[in-house]
């Protein structure tokens, strides 16, 4: 069961332009939604990340845009740089069983930026 | 801040053999995670800790893998006897606490390929 569906699976953008990636969730207990970036050879790393009491954030080039009645959410990097080239993963985790979160992660999008 | 350590980064082996992974947290961080990314998908919990003590293992496949973190601090993992479908990137990740919100923090991953 992919409870994360993640679209495209990669991506070919300008340097410059604005590059889209979309994320859908089925369960609505999900409360946070984090958006990872990993490059070759690396683990993920924190890039942004939302709580569903907010339409959207935004930090620096990148933009969450989040739509809880549609369940859907949306990463944008602005002016996109070659160095942004890597893996994006969305997420989503919940409170279950106590006080233990878990992140199911959706199945990534390789970036590529040309120069 | 040295960050998430991980050992040894590639490994080979045979299906039937066995496997060990070993995995340094971030210095003061309670809680710690492996995950299973298998090429072109997202990383799938397998196991986490909270100090010394299982919080969830729901989706380790417990036939066959095992792990333990028996001071609270590094852990390891192992598979045995490992099969052709183990062949994936093991990430170990640390967050300061359990909470869903705490950013978990990866380590460069060890590589496994079984032949």
């Amino acid at each position: 069961q992919q409870q994360v569906k993640q679209s495209p699976q990669s991506l070919i953008v300008q340097k410059g332009g604005i590059s889209i990636i979309n994320c859908a969730y089925e369960n609505t207990a999900f409360d946070y939604f984090p958006w990872y970036q990993q490059f070759p050879g690396k683990g993920p790393a924190l890039l942004i990340a939302i709580r569903p009491d907010v339409s959207e954030k935004k930090e620096g080039r990148f933009t969450i845009s989040f739509n809880k009645s549609a369940k859907q959410f949306s990463l944008h990097i602005m002016d996109s740089q070659p160095g942004d080239s890597a893996t994006y993963f969305c997420a989503a985790s919940m409170n279950s069983g106590g006080s233990n979160y878990k992140l199911t992660f959706g199945k990534g999008t390789l970036l590529t930026v040309n120069p | 801040e040295a960050g998430v350590a991980q050992s040894p980064r590639y490994k080979i082996i045979e299906k039937r053999q066995s496997v060990a992974f070993w995995c340094n947290p971030i210095s003061g961080h309670a809680t710690l995670y492996w995950y299973q990314q298998i090429l072109g998908q997202g990383p799938k919990l397998l196991i986490q800790f909270q100090n010394n003590g299982v919080v969830d293992d729901s989706q380790l496949p417990k036939d066959r893998f095992s792990a333990e973190r028996l001071k609270g601090v590094d852990s390891t993992l192992k598979i045995q006897p490992a099969k052709l479908e183990d062949s994936a990137v093991y990430l170990c990740a640390s967050s300061l606490r359990i909470f869903g919100t705490d950013t978990q923090y990866f380590g460069p991953g060890t590589r496994l390929t079984v032949l």
